[in-house]
């Protein structure tokens, strides 16, 4: 049982550049979010998805595209990328609470990303 | 909408030292409270949670009680040690609108010294 794994560890892109990174999750769970962490600013959520094929924006979505084809598979997509979007992304993944909103959330390790 | 406050760091204590970091919240609904820790070059990680009103929990010597009256959820642990430094993180589960948004605290570094 992997839990949650992303792709790529670290990444140095050109401004203007697009990539994408990964997540993925053999934990069976509905939910599935994107978040970056700068210094200063705790989290910040991008984009989450409750289900195959629904997604909806977070706190700081500009930039960013998602899709959830699969359970398992939840990838990132930056456009063109700009220094702005420097900073550590971490996917998480979680099942619903009980009165709602969401259990506890399992991390992957994160992805650090440069945009020079 | 919800918010999550917590302290700010860093914290810096003395290995043995009682520790504590107050989180306060503002939240509709049943909100269900969380404590992530994240240690360096990691990705966040369940370290304790509570699911209703007065509830403790408990983990590697951490515990929280969840007070619905003050709204708070603070972290104690009596005797810290070298290997609890990293960044705390609490965290709130509240469906706003029955939606999935969880709210997270900006994160409250902890240094302990040998």
């Amino acid at each position: 049982n992997a839990g949650v794994t992303q792709t790529p560890k670290f990444q140095v892109l050109k401004t203007g550049q697009s990539m994408t990174l990964q997540c993925a999750q053999d934990m069976n769970h509905e939910y599935m979010s994107w978040y970056r962490q700068d210094p200063g600013m705790g989290l910040r959520l991008i984009h989450y998805s409750v289900g195959a094929g629904i997604t909806d924006q977070g706190e700081v979505p500009n930039g960013y595209n998602v899709s959830r084809s699969t359970t398992e598979d939840f990838p990132l997509r930056l456009l063109s990328a700009a220094p702005s979007q420097t900073s550590v992304y971490f996917c998480a993944s979680s099942t619903p609470g009980l009165a709602g909103g969401t259990d506890t959330q399992y991390f992957g390790p994160g992805t650090r990303l440069t945009v020079l | 909408g919800n918010s999550v406050t917590q302290m700010e760091g860093p914290v810096t204590l003395s290995e043995e030292a009682f520790l504590t970091i107050n989180c306060t919240y503002t939240a509709t609904g049943y909100p269900s409270p969380f404590w992530y820790v994240q240690y360096p070059g990691e990705g966040l990680q369940l370290l304790l949670k509570a699911t209703k009103a007065d509830d403790k929990g408990s983990n590697k010597g951490f515990e929280a009680t969840y007070r619905k009256e003050t709204t708070s959820f603070h972290l104690e642990k009596g005797s810290v040690q070298v290997s609890d430094s990293a960044v705390y993180f609490c965290a709130l589960s509240a469906p706003l609108g029955g939606s999935y948004i969880p709210t997270f605290g900006r994160g409250t570094s902890l240094i302990v010294h040998p």
